[in-house]
């Protein structure tokens, strides 16, 4: 069964504006990776956060973990054109289990 | 550039032909993925190797047959397709399975597959 799954399914916003997604999830996890896709192209990884930390940042990139609601967000500040792509979220499980990516979150940036 | 290449990038075959897609790392990672994405779905994890052991087999039809010769090298044998099979079919590895921070994925820019 699906692990992550993100929210919304689709967003809209102007350049310059702030972009949340959020990821919820059913089972105990490891970590939490948030991951994007430009259109019709392999996936690339963004941020990885343990299933111990709360908060994390890279660049204009913030991520949030709240373990007593399975929930994560991934924040992008001051949104360009370029950050028009597909989000990820993906659990990571230890004990050789693989990780399971939901079913993103489309965002397009408009100029 | 990820440091994992796919070939080809783009397909197109009959449901009669038989074709293989590569994947090559050049991380030096141990674990290695076949993903399929169609159109609105979720990515669909295939096949998992890990120290070139197929670990997973998320129920594939035997119309795709993976291969895994060593490490750094993994293949998608493709025979009698059917139209539903069309997708991007993306190849990942990671350092390890299932070890926190090195089972990040690294993925190949995919190939995009048409069957008619």
């Amino acid at each position: 069964s699906q692990q992550g799954e993100e929210d919304p399914q689709a967003l809209s916003i102007q350049e310059g504006e702030n972009a949340t997604m959020n990821c919820s999830y059913k089972t105990s996890i490891n970590n939490l990776q948030w991951y994007r896709q430009n259109s019709g192209r392999g996936l690339v990884h963004l941020i990885l956060i343990r299933s111990n930390e709360r908060e994390k940042h890279s660049g204009r990139l913030r991520v949030t973990l709240d373990t007593s609601k399975k929930s994560s967000s991934l924040l992008i500040t001051a949104s360009r054109a370029a950050d028009t792509a597909s989000y990820f979220c993906a659990t990571g499980h230890t004990g050789g289990f693989k990780t399971i990516f939901g079913a993103g979150t489309r965002l397009f940036v408009k100029a | 550039e990820t440091g994992v290449t796919q070939t080809p990038r783009h397909l197109v075959m009959g449901m009669t032909n038989k074709k293989s897609l590569k994947c090559e790392q050049h991380l030096g990672h141990n674990a290695m993925y076949w993903y399929k994405q169609s159109a609105k779905k979720p990515l669909e994890l295939m096949f998992v190797y890990n120290f070139k052991e197929q670990t997973e087999n998320n129920s594939v039809p035997s119309r795709f047959s993976p291969e895994c010769p060593n490490s750094s090298h993994l293949f998608l044998h493709l025979h009698t397709l059917q139209p539903e099979d069309s997708a991007l079919y993306l190849c990942a590895s990671s350092q390890e399975i299932g070890a926190g921070a090195r089972d990040t994925q690294y993925f190949g820019p995919g190939t995009r597959l048409t069957v008619l």
